[in-house]
């Protein structure tokens, strides 16, 4: 089955930097990848996917970036903000079912 | 749409008393999942289906676990007898062909056995 690794476990950035998730997965098949932000006691909820023919999307200050060959793909956050303190998962969907990378909590300091 | 719909939102039960947790799909979504997550093991999935039927119940811990779905409308998740260690937040999500575009998340129930 597929296996999605995360990296890194945390993150601490300044308000105002960026930051960086990365996710490796390992099901080629694989075509769809969607990353959910999950604030503290809240649902996880989906914020930026890409598909497996598209390099890279953007969103405002969020953007996801996939390199097939690879097998891997990351989230990118530009000028952070308090508010983006949050667990970030990652997910890749082969198989009729997504699987979740295990989480980044990335906290903002002010 | 209120989107996927969980009840309880908060349980408190006794170990060995049975819990039943419901979720209520987005109309239209065809596939509908259960997750647990607690802080040492993460999301798990625990058992999802398509067009109601059970898929992929690999996940479930232990027999104490069920689940169903009798219609496209509603689903359970039963533990008997629970334990203390099935504490955690229960997600139900559920997603429109299989998750090739997205799952969207209940508000979960945080069960918590004493």
């Amino acid at each position: 089955g597929e296996n999605v690794e995360q990296h890194p476990s945390t993150l601490s950035v300044q308000e105002g930097d960026s930051a960086v998730i990365k996710c490796t997965y390992s099901d080629s098949a694989s075509n769809y990848f969607p990353w959910y932000k999950q604030e503290l006691g809240k649902r996880p909820q989906l914020i930026i996917d890409i598909r497996s023919n598209v390099g890279e999307k953007k969103d405002q200050r969020i953007a996801v970036t996939l390199n097939k060959t690879a097998k891997h793909f990351s989230l990118h956050i530009t000028e952070t903000q308090p508010e983006d303190s949050a667990v970030y998962f990652c997910a890749a969907y082969g198989n009729e079912k997504l699987t979740f990378g295990t989480g980044t909590r990335l906290t903002i300091i002010p | 749409d209120a989107g996927v719909i969980q009840s309880p939102r908060h349980e408190v039960t006794e170990m060995g008393q049975e819990v039943t947790l419901r979720c209520k799909p987005i109309s239209g979504h065809n596939s509908l999942f259960w997750y647990r997550q607690t802080m040492m093991r993460g999301l798990e999935l625990l058992i999802y289906f398509n067009n109601n039927v059970p898929i992929d119940d690999s996940g479930m811990p232990e027999d104490r676990f069920s689940a169903k779905m009798p219609n496209a409308s509603f689903s359970t998740l039963k533990i008997q007898p629970s334990e203390p260690r099935d504490s955690a937040v229960y997600f139900c999500a559920s997603s429109f062909r299989q998750g090739n575009y997205g799952y969207t998340f209940g508000s979960g129930t945080r069960l918590t056995v004493v």
